[in-house]
């Protein structure tokens, strides 16, 4: 079974500072494709940052990079110098290479603190 | 181009009547994804098209729905006989083949009472 879990439903972090968000995924698949959406109250989920499996660089975006360990099926988000902006509920998903399917966690709830 | 847009953005249905939703993906996608939120659950995969050809349907999908993509453009999400369980945010999504990466809508939020 192809699952992605996040332990952490709700985060805090000051403004400014950094914070990570947890990600674990389950799969026999070796070739596939990770992702961080954001999805802001009442608006739409948009992409923060993808990661695709063969690549052994951590995918960085501005303020956003992950921490990809594939042995582990590790995927976590870092934020840094975090803004008041970065509040919402934040996803991982993953997407084997072979299919169409977008696997999702139950998400995990920001606060940036000012 | 303005992004994967769905209409309506709300609606109150009463148990047991039909609604039908629609999502305009973004120009040129021939991917199109219908997923189902609640609140405080990650999105839950429903159906997925490539072009006219809806080829992946999850056993999520009860017979009471059924969605549709003509000419491989816009698509709808019909639901009959809507039960409360039903009540939750529908999400489309559309991507390119090129891409790996999904673009959402805003959503139909559907309320059955």
């Amino acid at each position: 079974a192809q699952t992605v879990t996040q332990s952490q439903p709700e985060m805090s972090v000051q403004e400014a500072e950094t914070v990570t968000l947890s990600c674990t995924y389950d799969t026999s698949e070796s070739d596939y494709y990770l992702f961080w959406y954001k999805q802001p109250p009442s608006r739409q989920m948009i992409l923060v940052i993808r990661q695709e499996a063969y690549k052994q660089q951590n995918a960085t975006e501005n303020r956003f990079s992950v921490n990809f360990q594939k042995a582990a099926k590790s995927f976590s988000l870092k934020i840094s110098d975090s803004q008041l902006g970065d509040a919402a509920m934040y996803f991982c998903a993953y997407r084997p290479n072979t299919g169409n399917q977008f696997y999702f966690g139950t998400g995990t709830s920001l606060t940036v603190i000012p | 181009d303005t992004g994967v847009s769905q209409n309506p953005r709300h609606k109150i249905t009463k148990r047991g009547q039909n609604v039908t939703f629609r999502c305009d993906p973004i120009s040129e996608h021939n991917r199109l994804y219908w997923y189902r939120q609640t609140l405080g659950q990650g999105p839950e995969f429903l159906t997925y098209f490539q072009n006219e050809a809806q080829l992946e349907k999850s056993r999520l999908l009860s017979d009471r729905f059924s969605a549709e993509r003509p000419k491989g453009s816009f698509s709808t999400l019909e639901i009959q006989r809507t039960e409360q369980g039903d009540s939750a945010m529908y999400l489309c999504a559309s991507s390119y083949r090129q891409l790996t990466e999904a673009f959402f809508g805003q959503g139909t939020r559907l309320t059955v009472v």
